[in-house]
């Protein structure tokens, strides 16, 4: 059974403070997506790596694919209350149709 | 529209009731996907769907459970025989991509007591 564990599971931190989220996996991927997602609605795409080692960033967010593609980390510069979500990250399962989510991670800003 | 609606948002059943849970999906998507997720969890894949064909439904967690999508747009999840274990909020997403990978597509999900 593939897994994407997520750590932490909660985090909650002041305004302007920074953050990494871990996603981590025995397996490899073929890519990883990031989503987030608010109370009440689906997760929201924020990025996809592809590539081993790959870093992608987004405006105050950082995304890290491991070099061996089983791992990626999301970094948040800055935190503001709008990052406040559940943060999942989501790998791909090569041969096949489906994607697994991660155990997500839940992280609350405060002003 | 412009994006991927589920109706209804919620659903109340009493346990051994049947449910029907429809997505629409964003126009001239190929790709559908239902996911369960549990409270504060992450989805769990169900199943995907190609135009109207079922190609992957292993994450169907018992028989009761059923999705069909017979003119390749619409999709209905249903479950019969409700049990308490099956509340969830049941997310529908759809892609673009025939392959199925890439940018999903998510809509708001229904969430679903069963008492």
């Amino acid at each position: 059974t593939q897994l994407l564990e997520q750590s932490p599971q909660f985090l909650s931190i002041q305004e302007g403070e920074n953050l990494t989220v871990y996603c981590n996996s025995s397996s490899v991927f073929s890519s990883l997506q990031w989503y987030r997602q608010e109370p009440g609605e689906g997760p929201v795409l924020l990025v996809t790596v592809v590539t081993g080692g790959e870093v992608k960033k987004l405006k105050r967010l950082t995304f890290q694919f491991g070099d061996a593609r089983k791992d990626s980390s999301l970094h948040i510069t800055a935190a503001q209350p709008g990052d406040t979500g559940l943060y999942l990250c989501a790998g791909d399962v090569s041969g096949t149709y489906k994607y697994i989510f991660g155990t997500g991670t839940r992280l609350k800003v405060l002003a | 529209g412009a994006g991927v609606s589920q109706s209804p948002r919620y659903k109340v059943a009493k346990r051994g009731q049947d449910v029907a849970l429809r997505c629409d999906p964003i126009s001239g998507h190929v790709s559908l996907f239902w996911y369960q997720q549990a409270l504060g969890q992450g989805p769990e894949f169900l199943t995907y769907f190609q135009n109207e064909a079922q190609l992957d439904k292993s994450g169907l967690p018992s028989d009761r459970f059923f999705a069909e999508r017979p003119e390749g747009s619409v999709s209905t999840l249903k479950i019969q025989r409700t049990q308490q274990e099956d509340s969830a909020v049941y997310l529908c997403a759809s892609s673009s991509y025939s392959s199925g990978k890439g940018e999903q597509f998510f809509g708001p999900g229904t969430r679903l007591t069963v008492l």
